[in-house]
């Protein structure tokens, strides 16, 4: 069965570095989305991709995120400059259809800011 | 209140017992979903529910959707330990970039 992963699985950086967080959404899906959840907190919207573009993001997807489909296949997600507050649980999901279909998650990346 | 909030919080039954958690919300939606989350991983989904539909099946889950209410609920029949789990709901409203809106989960405990 067709899913979503991404990688690293863990991720550890020091406060003000940059950091890449990598998706390969299901092949033939056409809308990405990116997810995060602090820990002990629900899960919150960032950002949905569709043909290239953002078609909305989130009051807490500022300048400081960005996302890019460099090929085909993979999704990223880049903070710039990492915050303590930026420390969660980043998924990565898609789905066939935005507003009429099941979002697939991935297993998510944890992001931890020293 | 938020969108997509889920009742109880927590929820601790005996295996073989059925377990219900509800979901409510506040604007329109197309579509409700249920997921899961085990402890610190990812998030399986479990059923999506179109706001014209009112009551889907999948296996021994049901779940249910009252768009005059806004709410749903998640009806997990002869429970197992393995469904020990959190359990959430999140809402697509009408709009068409599939943002999704969950909950803060109903932590379910399975006792064997």
């Amino acid at each position: 069965e067709p899913e979503v992963t991404q990688t690293p699985s863990h991720q550890v950086t020091q406060m003000g570095q940059e950091v890449i967080l990598r998706c390969v959404p299901i092949s033939n899906h056409l809308y990405f989305y990116w997810y995060r959840q602090i820990l002990g907190q629900k899960v919150e919207f960032l950002v949905s991709f569709y043909n290239n573009e953002i078609s909305e993001k989130s009051e807490i997807f500022d300048d400081q995120f960005s996302v890019e489909r460099p090929d085909g296949s993979n999704f990223t997600l880049k903070i710039r400059s990492t915050k303590l507050e930026d420390s969660a649980m980043y998924f990565c999901a898609s789905s066939g259809v935005a507003g009429r279909d099941t979002q697939y998650f991935g297993p998510g990346t944890r992001l931890t800011v020293l | 209140s938020q969108q997509g909030e889920e009742d109880p919080q927590a929820l601790s039954i005996q295996e073989g017992e059925n377990a219900t958690m509800n979901c409510s919300y506040k604007t329109s939606i197309n579509n409700l979903q249920w997921y899961r989350q085990n402890s610190g991983r990812g998030l399986v989904h479990l059923i999506l529910i179109r706001s014209n539909e009112r009551e889907k099946h999948s296996g021994r889950l049901r779940v249910t959707l009252d768009t005059s209410k806004k709410s749903s609920s998640l009806l997990i029949t002869a429970s197992r330990a393995a469904d020990t789990a959190s359990y959430f709901c999140a809402t697509d409203r009408s709009s068409n970039t599939g943002k999704l809106i969950f909950g803060q989960g109903t932590t379910l405990q399975v006792k064997p």
